[in-house]
């Protein structure tokens, strides 16, 4: 498998533009999760689904933040319009079946270096 | 506390063994897990420990879990320059922990010749 795949690497843009990060899970995998990665603040979720819903978002920083999951093969998050603060490295995982009790774990994706000008 | 702690930086001679502790704050978490951060990659996980378990070891890696305290370590033996990277721990909180990882700050090991 090609394990989780992010697109795009590098995001170079303007401050008050949208910004539209993709993520494709491993094949099979019917967990997803966005994190964020700061020096200042580590490493924080901010979203995951199940199954492509929702379960849970309240790690996202504000309304401007919004997830989706039209499929199981592919997420976005966006950020609209887009700060300087939300410059970061955003990570994408998967995990096969991330119930409590389960000994899965989630594998990561080499994430999208954010900057906002 | 809320925070999962690690100390920031470690050097070590090649060679040499490497311990990176981490301090955790939800006795009740289920797991617990070491992974690595290269530079401009993605966090790889290394190996995770179950919370009813006092060590695991995995060929050069070993885990030590001290629920008491809620400390847990991870030993490198032979630590060679491709160890050097960023090593996190993380803590499964299941338990009214809304079922997420929570990661400590990391711990960036340097490994000179």
């Amino acid at each position: 498998d090609a394990g989780v795949i992010q697109s795009p690497r590098h995001e170079v843009t303007e401050m008050g533009q949208e910004v539209t990060l993709r993520c494709k899970p491993i094949s099979g995998h019917d967990y997803l999760f966005w994190y964020r990665q700061t020096m200042m603040r580590g490493l924080e979720l901010l979203i995951y689904f199940n199954n492509n819903v929702p379960i849970d978002d309240s790690g996202m920083p504000e309304d401007r933040f919004s997830a989706k999951m039209p499929n199981a093969s592919f997420s976005t998050l966006k950020i609209q319009p887009s700060e300087p603060r939300d410059s970061a490295v955003y990570f994408c995982a998967s995990s096969l079946a991330w119930l409590a009790g389960s000994t899965d774990t989630q594998y990561f994706g080499p994430g999208t270096r954010l900057t906002v000008l | 506390g809320e925070d999962v702690e690690q100390s920031l930086f470690l050097s070590v001679r090649e060679g040499d063994s490497s311990v990176i502790n981490c301090t955790y704050t939800d006795s009740s978490s289920t797991y617990l897990y070491w992974y690595k951060q290269e530079p401009g990659a993605g966090l790889q996980l290394l190996t995770y420990i179950f919370s009813n378990m006092d060590m695991k070891q995995d060929q050069r890696l070993t885990v030590l879990l001290n629920k008491k305290d809620k400390h847990l370590s991870l030993r490198i033996a032979d630590t060679q320059t491709g160890d050097s990277a960023i090593y996190f721990c993380a803590e499964r909180r299941d338990a009214g922990g809304g079922n997420k990882l929570t990661f400590g700050t990391g711990t960036q090991l340097k490994v000179e010749l």
